[in-house]
């Protein structure tokens, strides 16, 4: 099992431009998560998706944040236009369906270190 | 907003000696997960510990909760030098699906 595979591992920027991160989560996993990680705010959701279907958004910041799963083994994150304030370590993670309301471990990628100058 | 919130926020000891963590939450919760960050990567689950539970073990690894006082504490017995990482506490509100994570603690293990 390769794990949730994220790319690129490292993108730099400028403001303005289009930023795409992309995510493979393990298959047979059934839910995916985006996450951004600063020092200033820590780990924080932005998006997740059920059987490919958007279940929350609420994490997202701004409308320049757009998310989406078009398929079970491939999900995007895309910025548009980013701006300085965007840079972060963004993760992609994925889970097992969830039972009798118990929370399954997520499994994680490695990220994407993103620097928007 | 955080749910959990860990402490301390740093932590440096020498190998061989116990390193504890505790994380504190704020709402109902149906379980309640650790997690490790080694520099550069993504985190990795360590030990998941339902509400109805009060103590847990893997390995090196002990994780109380006390539902009545919102916490829960993570103790790594006999710690190595390969400990060294961020620990994060996670929980998710009763019927989200969503984890949310704690500000971690960094762990230092001197060897």
């Amino acid at each position: 099992d390769a794990g949730v595979i994220q790319s690129p591992r490292h993108e730099v920027t400028e403001m303005g431009q289009e930023v795409t991160l992309r995510c493979k989560p393990i298959s047979g996993h059934d839910y995916l998560f985006w996450y951004r990680q600063t020092m200033m705010r820590g780990l924080e959701l932005l998006i997740y998706f059920n059987n490919n279907v958007p279940i929350d958004d609420s994490g997202m910041p701004e409308d320049r944040f757009s998310a989406k799963m078009p398929n079970a083994s491939f999900s995007t994150l895309k910025i548009q236009p980013s701006e300085p304030r965007d840079s972060a370590v963004y993760f992609c993670a994925s889970s097992l369906g969830v039972r009798r309301n118990m929370n399954s471990p997520l499994h994680f990628g490695n990220g994407t270190r993103l620097t928007v100058t | 907003s955080q749910q959990g919130e860990e402490d301390p926020q740093a932590l440096s000891i020498q190998e061989g000696e116990n390193a504890t963590m505790n994380c504190s939450y704020k709402t109902s919760i149906n379980n309640l997960q650790w997690y490790r960050q080694n520099s550069g990567r993504g985190l990795v689950h360590l030990i998941l510990i339902r509400s109805n539970e009060r103590e847990k073990h893997s390995g090196r690894l002990r994780v109380t909760l006390d539902t009545s006082k919102k916490s829960s504490s993570l103790l790594i017995t006999a710690s190595r030098a390969a400990d060294t990482a961020s620990y994060f506490c996670a929980t998710a509100d009763t019927g989200r699906r969503a984890l949310t994570f704690g500000s971690g603690t960094r762990l230092q293990v001197q060897p």
